[in-house]
């Protein structure tokens, strides 16, 4: 089965800073998710990119499938960018999530 | 669309008690996901419903079940409750590959 490898496990910005998470997975994935998960719990889709690169506003993702990873940058950091960062992989219709990179971000 | 709901939102119970949790996927999404989240064994994948039947099946216990509505609504139930029970319980909906997820439900076993 696929395994999925997330770093930095913590990471402390100072409002304004950009950012770059990391994902590395172990085995074929074709559907590489982002999620953001906000203090209070929810799950929020940042990114469906199995491979290229995406763009949401602050954030964008590439994801190079060849070398089995996967790069979130957050540009322009704001407090409300804080939370975890998880990137996940479908195996047999479950997602494997990392272990989430945690952001906090000072004002 | 109204997103995925979740019902009850918080739950405290005590251990040998037994919990039902609800999920309302979006409109039109066939398949429910559940997973439970715990500082140290991260989101783990409980089991996944499409069109009332089990597809997949995490690694837990028997005490952990679920089912399926024909409106795609989902519960599940855990019998027997332990205190390693204390999570967060979240439950996802997908179409095609992107799954979305709702609020979660806290439950608290004493």
């Amino acid at each position: 089965g696929i395994q999925v490898e997330q770093s930095p496990p913590d990471l402390i910005l100072q409002e304004g800073a950009n950012s770059t998470l990391r994902c590395n997975f172990s085995d074929s994935v074709n559907n590489l998710q982002w999620f953001h998960q906000n203090p209070w719990g929810q799950l929020i889709n940042l990114f469906y990119i199995p491979s290229g690169t995406k763009q949401n506003g602050r954030l964008s993702a590439t994801t190079v499938a060849t070398e089995r990873y996967s790069l979130l940058y957050i540009s322009s950091s704001q407090t409300t960018d804080s939370g975890v960062y998880f990137c996940a992989g479908p195996m047999g219709g479950k997602l494997i999530f990392g272990q989430g990179t945690e952001l906090s971000v000072k004002p | 669309k109204a997103g995925v709901t979740q019902t009850p939102r918080y739950l405290i119970k005590t251990r040998g008690q037994q919990v039902t949790l609800s999920c309302s996927p979006i409109s039109g999404h066939r398949s429910v996901s559940w997973y439970q989240q715990t500082p140290g064994q991260g989101l783990q994948f409980l089991f996944e419903y499409f069109s009332e039947t089990q597809r997949n099946k995490g690694n837990f216990p028997g005490r952990f079940s679920g089912r399926q509505f024909s409106n795609s609504r989902s519960e599940m139930n855990v019998s027997t409750l332990e205190l390693g029970d204390s999570a967060l319980y979240l439950c996802a909906s997908r179409i095609q590959e992107t799954q979305y997820f709702g609020p979660g439900t806290r439950l608290l076993v004493l």
